[in-house]
Formats: structure tokens, sequence, C-alpha cells
């Protein structure tokens, strides 16, 4: 099973400043990576796939980004909607799994 | 319109069964696989197994095997989440989700929140 690790475990951000997440996969998932967005009660919400594609309707201050079996996400300008919880998932080999998330709050 | 439409919530005692379904719309459902997400309450994710509904094929997590049985019928384009014995522990929300292929997105039903309490 691949495991996937995320970092940090809560981010607190400023409104408008940049935010920086990470994830770390056990072993080469290629670009069968994606990122996603989860409010309470809410399902979650598809931002990346294929590493570095913005699903339809996502803002382009969100941003991926992939350096071997390190992956990122950038998220420019933070707004007040972006404060959420964020979940990477690797879609390369079953079982298909997702990090443990990290937190995005305000600071 | 791709759609995934989850059962509603159920409230059940310790060692019931259970049968939570998802019906799918506006694809080829035997064409896609399909399957289910698990999410307790204040936790992560997790994947418990997908389904290919053109021929049955089944994988689960290795947490999940041999905990619950996945299940689909493909004429009526739905597909199944069965406990055979509820406990306390399977209380979390539920989700159905046509997986990320590809380049193809994926897409999620609304969620099942099963509460299993004495």
């Amino acid at each position: 099973e691949i495991v996937m690790t995320q970092s940090p475990a809560t981010l607190s951000v400023s409104p408008g400043e940049r935010a920086t997440l990470s994830c770390r996969a056990s072993q080469s998932v290629s670009s069968n990576f994606a990122w996603y967005q989860q409010k309470p009660g809410q399902a979650p919400r598809l931002l990346i796939y294929g590493a570095a594609i913005r699903a339809t309707g996502i803002p382009a201050r969100f941003s991926g980004s992939e350096s071997g079996t390190e992956f990122t996400l950038t998220i420019s300008s933070l707004q007040s909607e972006d404060f959420a919880l964020y979940y990477c998932q690797q879609y390369k080999n079953w079982p298909y799994t997702f990090g443990q998330g990290t937190k995005v709050e305000i600071k | 319109e791709v759609q995934l439409v989850q059962s509603g919530a159920e409230v059940k005692k310790p060692g019931e069964s259970l049968k939570v379904s998802c019906k799918g719309s506006g694809y080829s459902f035997t064409s896609y696989w399909i399957g289910w997400v698990r999410q307790m309450p204040g936790k992560g994710l997790e994947w418990m197994g997908i389904i290919y509904p053109g021929d049955s094929d089944t994988r689960y997590s290795p947490s999940f095997q041999g905990q619950v049985t996945i299940s689909a019928d493909k004429y009526i384009s739905t597909a199944y989440l069965q406990w055979s014995s509820l406990k306390a522990s399977d209380t979390a929300m539920y989700y159905c989700v046509r997986p990320l292929s590809g380049i193809e997105v994926d897409y999620w039903g609304q969620g099942t929140l099963v509460t299993v309490s004495s």
C-alpha cells in the first residue's frame, strides 16, 4: 500500500498570504495524484488532478506541482473561503490512499 | 450530467445488518469503477473498496476486506455497501465515489451518515 504523508498538519496563514502544502508518496505514483478541499459538513471537492491540472471551476490561485514523489499545492493569495481541510490522494495503485490532511487556519 | 445519489441516513443498533445504495446517472454505469470512501467523525478519508459493474470485479482495501460487502446491480445502475453485523465503530459518513481515472475527474455522492448506537 502506498502511504501518503502530508505536512504540516496545521498551517496558520493570514488572508492574502501564500500557503504551501506538501504531500509525499512512499513510492512513485507518477502523475496519478490529486488534491481535495473539504469544508465542514461537505463532501470533498476536487481541486487538482494529474498532479497539476486544475479541475473545472477552480480558481487560478490554486496550483499543483510535483518533483519525484513530492507534491505541492500552492494557494497564491488566501481568500476567506480557502480556510479548510486539504487532502492529497494517489490513484496509481489500488488501494487508492489519502494523506491524513492539512488544516489551513486563519492566523 | 454525472450524478451519484445515495440513500438516506441510517440509525442502527450493534449487530444489525445494513445495505446502503448509490444510484449513478448521466454516464455508462458499466464502464467505470465505482467505490466507497469512509470518513469517521473528525477523521480523514479512507477508501474501502471499488467495483467494476461491467463484470463485477471487486477490490477491497486490506483494512475493510471481510468487514463489508460491495456489490452492484448494473441493470438499475446502483452500487451497494453492505454490513452483516454493525459495530459502534462503523459510525461514519460514507461517500459513493466514481474515482479519478487518467484524465477523467471523479464524482462524489452526497454521503450517507450511518450511526450505530445501542
